[in-house]
């Protein structure tokens, strides 16, 4: 079955440093993985998605992640922070049924400071 | 376009009553899933129905079921609702049982 772990329930980070945001997964078949960002009281917003085409993938809102095979991760990435980026994001797998079911990592918290 | 759509966006319920939510999908899908996201959780799914039938299913209890219509708007159940329940419902939609989901802002449930 597939599953993944994100590393880390809260990261804090100044405005305009790095954001890394860690995800590995496990899977028996070449996964498809994404990374969805929720803001307060809403619902999930697909940030980006890898299915097997390009390793590094680009997203919205400046953010990037990229998939290696060798170290099972797909870890998120923005090169400088924004006050608006403060949310809760989640990394999620795809089942190997064929179905577009995903599994959920447990979520990180981003928090930014001025 | 509308995207998806869930109500109510807020209830309360006491322990063993009975729920239902409902989610109508983004225009142009016909398959809908349903996640549960527990407080500091990541969201669970449910089931997933297209073409009117359950497609797949998490592992979730009986007291969890649902149904879609023939214009594939959705509604999950929940029965004998339990302090556990207590919860953000998502819907999400998609073209098709592989396609891409896109998700409602879902239907917060709490059972006192």
């Amino acid at each position: 079955a597939q599953s993944v772990t994100q590393l880390g329930s809260h990261v804090s980070v100044s405005e305009g440093a790095l954001v890394l945001l860690r995800c590995n997964y496990s899977s028996s078949v070449p996964p498809y993985l994404f990374w969805y960002v929720q803001y307060p009281n809403q619902g999930l917003q697909l940030l980006l998605k890898y299915t097997s085409a390009a390793t590094l993938v680009k997203g919205i809102n400046g953010f990037e992640a990229e998939f290696k095979k060798s170290e099972t991760s797909f870890h998120l990435t923005k090169p400088s922070a924004h006050m608006s980026d403060a949310a809760e994001y989640f990394c999620a797998v795809r089942g190997d049924s064929g179905y577009s079911t995903l599994t959920f990592g447990k979520g990180t918290m981003l928090l930014v400071s001025p | 376009d509308a995207g998806v759509t869930q109500s109510p966006t807020h209830l309360i319920k006491t322990r063993g009553q009975q729920v239902t939510l409902r989610c109508s999908p983004k225009s142009g899908h016909d398959t809908v899933s349903w996640y549960q996201q527990a407080l500091g959780q990541g969201p669970q799914f449910i089931f997933q129905y297209y073409e009117e039938e359950e497609r797949q299913r998490g592992n979730f209890p009986d007291r969890f079921s649902g149904h879609q219509f023939p214009n594939y708007s959705s509604e999950l159940n929940v029965n004998a609702l339990l302090l556990g329940d207590s919860a953000l419902y998502l819907c999400a939609s998609s073209l098709g049982i592989t396609g891409e989901l896109f998700f409602g802002e879902g239907s917060r449930l709490t059972v006192l």
